[in-house]
């Protein structure tokens, strides 16, 4: 069955990058209807798309986060990564990894990876 | 962004009620709407997508309805593993946004 795994440090210093992977299995990332996807939980709040990447290069980038995102795949490894620059207590959050379907019927963001805290303090 | 609205934030419920979620859209989403259950700790799961149609593995007592700019989600029977947090989440312009959530509690 699908499953997604995020991984990084929980703990990332104020103006450094905070860095992520999502390990993928049961599915094939190059997959063509499979638009991997982060979206972000800040402490007991609600949830905040930050960006996907599709294996052919197409990206998107929330516009509040677009000057510090970068989004990569790795389809040897079958990973997808996150990296958001100058960081701030602002980020603290917990980042999920996600795979949304454009396939039809449309099911929109159908699985999640379990979830990884990012806490930004010194 | 196309903004979501929730209501009620909070519900409070017994065993075997019915209860209605409703949500709001700024602006039409025909009916690109899905619904997720999240449990503390946990990750959102899918229940519904496209507003009215039931994820694979998601129980019946779970419904959607709606479009344009106003949905619901009705939860019948609720037993106690449905008691928990609950969003919408528009999927038809980028960035994707969801609604504030609401916790349904147990009364």
């Amino acid at each position: 069955q699908v499953q997604l795994q995020e991984s990084g440090p929980g703990r990332v210093k104020p103006s450094q990058t905070l860095s992520l992977t999502c390990t993928v299995s049961g599915v094939s990332i190059s997959s063509g209807t499979y638009y991997w996807t982060w979206i972000r939980q800040h402490p007991g709040k609600g949830l905040e798309w930050i960006g996907y990447i599709h294996y052919s290069g197409t990206i998107y980038y929330n516009p509040s986060l677009k000057d510090r995102l970068t989004l990569s795949l790795d389809t040897s490894k079958n990973q997808f990564s996150l990296k958001l620059r100058s960081v701030t207590a602002a980020d603290t959050a917990v980042y999920y990894c996600a795979r949304e379907d454009r396939g039809l019927p449309g099911y929109g963001v159908d699985y999640w990876g379990h979830g990884t805290l990012v806490t930004v303090s010194s | 962004d196309i903004q979501m609205t929730q209501s009620p934030s909070t519900l409070s419920a017994s065993a075997g009620d019915r209860v209605t979620i409703t949500c709001r859209a700024s602006q039409s989403i025909s009916n690109w709407l899905a619904w997720y259950q999240q449990k503390p700790g946990k990750a959102p799961k899918l229940l519904i997508y496209k507003a009215s149609s039931l994820f694979s593995g998601v129980p019946s007592k779970f419904g959607g309805s709606g479009s344009g700019t106003e949905f619901t989600l009705t939860i019948t029977s609720l037993q106690p593993d449905d008691f928990a947090t609950y969003f919408c989440q528009q999927y038809t312009s980028y960035p994707y946004t969801f609604g504030q959530g609401t916790k349904l509690e147990i009364k």
